[in-house]
């Protein structure tokens, strides 16, 4: 089966733009996951995703980043406006059941300049 | 969600066992514990999980204790492609959520 396609793969832009990462879950997958990952720590849960509707959003910074996963399949997240600390890996995975684990896309490196 | 700890590094003669440990004391009945290892910039990779009973599959065997606040993930022959960093998660049976702490890095040496 095909994995968890994101894009673009790296990304550098200034600081106070605007940036856009897309996700397509593995077909049938109903959970999606966005997370941070900055150099040398593990990844931060920012959102999740059941179907189209959010189950945890608690960690995400809500006056810069926004996420949507329209029709329940694929999802977009933007970071409006971006600061330095924003720097890091943002990484997308899917999960058909938890008995199954979750498939993690081979992420966006976000670099803050 | 129940915490866990591990400790930050670790290493293992190539071929021989790798034992990670990882200490989730405040664990719940209906929490699963769930194991991922990262390689070098690629995303989390899925390993194996479990409730109660120890566990085993293709990549990995896991081994819970009885009173569940600890496990042990064992990889029975290490590889220098094993070098990652391992990471323990405890995720709550009624929800999917996964949240990782930092993981243990395993170096394998030739």
């Amino acid at each position: 089966e095909a994995g968890v396609a994101q894009s673009p793969r790296y990304k550098i832009i200034e600081k106070r733009q605007s940036v856009a990462f897309w996700c397509n879950p593995i077909s049938g997958h109903a959970t999606l996951y966005w997370y941070q990952q900055i150099l040398g720590q593990g990844p931060k849960l920012l959102i999740q995703f059941q179907n189209n509707g959010v189950v945890d959003d608690s960690q995400l910074p809500k006056d810069r980043f926004s996420a949507e996963r329209l029709k329940g399949v694929d999802s977009t997240l933007k970071i409006q406006p971006a600061k330095l600390e924003d720097s890091a890996v943002y990484l997308c995975a899917s999960s058909y059941d938890r008995r199954l684990g979750a498939h993690f896309g081979s992420g966006t490196r976000l670099t803050v300049v | 969600d129940a915490k866990t700890t591990q400790p930050p590094s670790m290493d293992c003669a190539e071929g021989r066992a790798a034992n990670l440990p990882c200490n989730h004391s405040t664990i719940s009945g209906n929490e699963y514990v769930y194991w991922y290892r990262q390689i070098h910039s690629q995303g989390p990779q899925y390993i194996i999980h479990g409730l109660k009973n120890n566990e085993t599959n293709e990549m990995a065997s896991l081994i819970i204790t009885e009173d569940r606040k600890s496990s042990t993930l064992i990889l029975p022959h290490a590889t220098l492609r094993d070098t990652a960093v391992y990471y323990c998660i405890v995720l709550l049976g009624a929800t999917n959520k996964l949240i990782f702490g930092t993981g243990t890095l395993l170096a394998v040496q030739p």
